[in-house]
């Protein structure tokens, strides 16, 4: 069965601060991975995604993530938070092949101090 | 915006009782899947449809039951509501395997 970990419940931060929430997935074949965001009262948003090819991959609002495939990790980074990254962050992983259904970390919360 | 809509926004239901959801999806896409999202977690797969027929299915009882309409919209409903049925329900489309999905705003269902 797949399983997404995500290690940071809550993160504070300062603006200006670096980021990288850690994410691991376990799953014995193929796998599209995923960032989502949920910022306070709205839909889960796309971050980025990777499919294949180059495992360091850029996504929206400067975010990049690094797939480490001998780590089973999915790491996202930002040089330079902005309070107005304040939101929640899910990790999320599916097979390459079958439904779409995708498994879920259990988030981390960022907080951005002005 | 994603061009997926959910109704309704907020309800509340007893103990016991049925509820139905329902969801646009976004223009083009074939695929719809539901999900729910606890306090404090991960939302979690309940189950999708294609062409109108469920096409793989999450952890959840029977009393979760769900269509998918010639149009790709969709409903997912509940029965015999329990407590721990608290919480947001997200609706996604997509394009069949495309691997992802556009997340509407959800509906939060609180059962007393």
């Amino acid at each position: 069965a797949q399983s997404v970990s995500q290690h940071n419940h809550h993160v504070i931060l300062s603006e200006a601060a670096s980021l990288e929430l850690g994410c691991n997935y376990s799953y014995g074949g193929t796998v599209n991975l995923f960032w989502y965001v949920q910022y306070p009262g709205q839909h889960l948003q796309l971050l980025l995604k990777y499919f294949s090819g180059d495992p360091l991959v850029k996504g929206i609002k400067g975010f990049e993530a690094e797939f480490i495939k001998s780590k089973f990790s999915f790491n996202l980074r930002k040089p330079s938070v902005q309070w107005s990254d304040t939101a929640e962050y899910f990790c999320a992983v599916n097979a390459r092949t079958g439904a779409n259904n995708l498994f879920f970390g259990t988030g981390t919360r960022l907080t951005v101090i002005p | 915006e994603t061009g997926v809509t959910q109704s309704p926004t907020h309800l509340i239901k007893t103990r016991g009782q049925q509820v139905t959801l329902r969801c646009s999806s976004q223009s083009g896409h074939n695929t719809v899947s539901w999900y729910q999202q606890a306090l404090g977690q991960g939302p979690q797969f309940i189950f999708q449809y294609y062409r109108e027929e469920e096409n793989g299915r999450g952890n959840f009882p029977p009393r979760f039951s769900g269509l998918q309409f010639p149009n790709y919209s969709s409903e997912l409903n509940v029965n015999a509501l329990e407590l721990d049925d608290s919480a947001l329900y997200l609706c996604a489309s997509s394009l069949y395997n495309t691997g992802e999905l556009f997340f509407g705003e959800g509906s939060r269902l609180t059962v007393l």
